[in-house]
């Protein structure tokens, strides 16, 4: 079965420092990987993926992952962190024959203080 | 020109109530999708259907029954709400097979649905 994991419910960063978000993710086959964002009392707004090819993808807002095979991670990363950066963040993973869905991990909570 | 939109964005109604949430993309997309986000922010998908094809249904209680006239829209009726109904519901649309081919998923806003 699949399965997405972030491991740290809150992220605290003082603006201007880098951020890391982490993700994990177990699936059979090749993994689709996405990062989402969403703001409060907000939609999800899409950030990145990573279908095939380089393993460093550059998304919307600065925000950039690596997608890293063997260690089956796919860490979201920004180099300087702006206090509008605050949110929450969802990762998650989609492979063949899974009928389109995405299964979604439980969510990290970026807070970026000035 | 928003790209997938939703409404009611708030509803608030009683228990054993019949509700129904609309939703409309106009990305031309082929798929649409139903997401449940509960209160620990958890999302986890109940339907999705391909031109008009229900495609996945996620053991939800049949209570819920969604409703494509169209592959532009995919509506979502509630019978007989109970309070553990209350959550935010997000509609969603991407190209052809979603997610498994790589295509990326677009949410609407989202709509609140208590239950009292």
């Amino acid at each position: 079965a699949q399965s997405v994991a972030q491991p740290e419910d809150q992220v605290n960063v003082a603006e201007g420092n880098p951020l890391t978000v982490k993700c994990t993710y177990s699936v059979s086959g090749n993994p689709y990987l996405f990062w989402y964002v969403q703001y409060p009392n907000r939609g999800l707004q899409f950030l990145l993926k990573y279908i095939t090819g380089d393993n460093l993808v550059k998304g919307s807002y600065g925000f950039e992952a690596e997608f890293n095979k063997s260690q089956t991670s796919f860490h979201l990363k920004k180099p300087s962190a702006l206090v509008s950066d605050s949110a929450l963040y969802f990762c998650a993973v989609s492979s063949l024959n899974q009928g389109g869905k995405l299964i979604f991990g439980q969510g990290t909570e970026l807070s970026v203080k000035p | 020109d928003t790209a997938v939109s939703q409404t009611p964005k708030y509803l608030v109604t009683q228990m054993g109530n019949d509700k129904s949430i609309k939703c409309e993309q106009n990305l031309g997309h082929d798929t649409m999708y139903w997401y449940k986000q509960d209160s620990k922010k958890f999302l986890k998908i109940m339907f999705s259907y391909n031109n008009k094809e229900l495609i996945i249904n996620e053991t939800v209680p049949n209570r819920f029954s969604p409703k494509s006239p169209d592959k532009a829209h995919l509506n979502l009726h509630i019978n007989s709400l109970e309070l553990g109904d209350s959550a935010v519901y997000f509609c969603a649309s991407s190209q052809d097979h979603g997610a498994s081919s790589g295509n990326t998923i677009y949410f609407g806003e989202g709509s609140w649905l208590t239950v009292v």
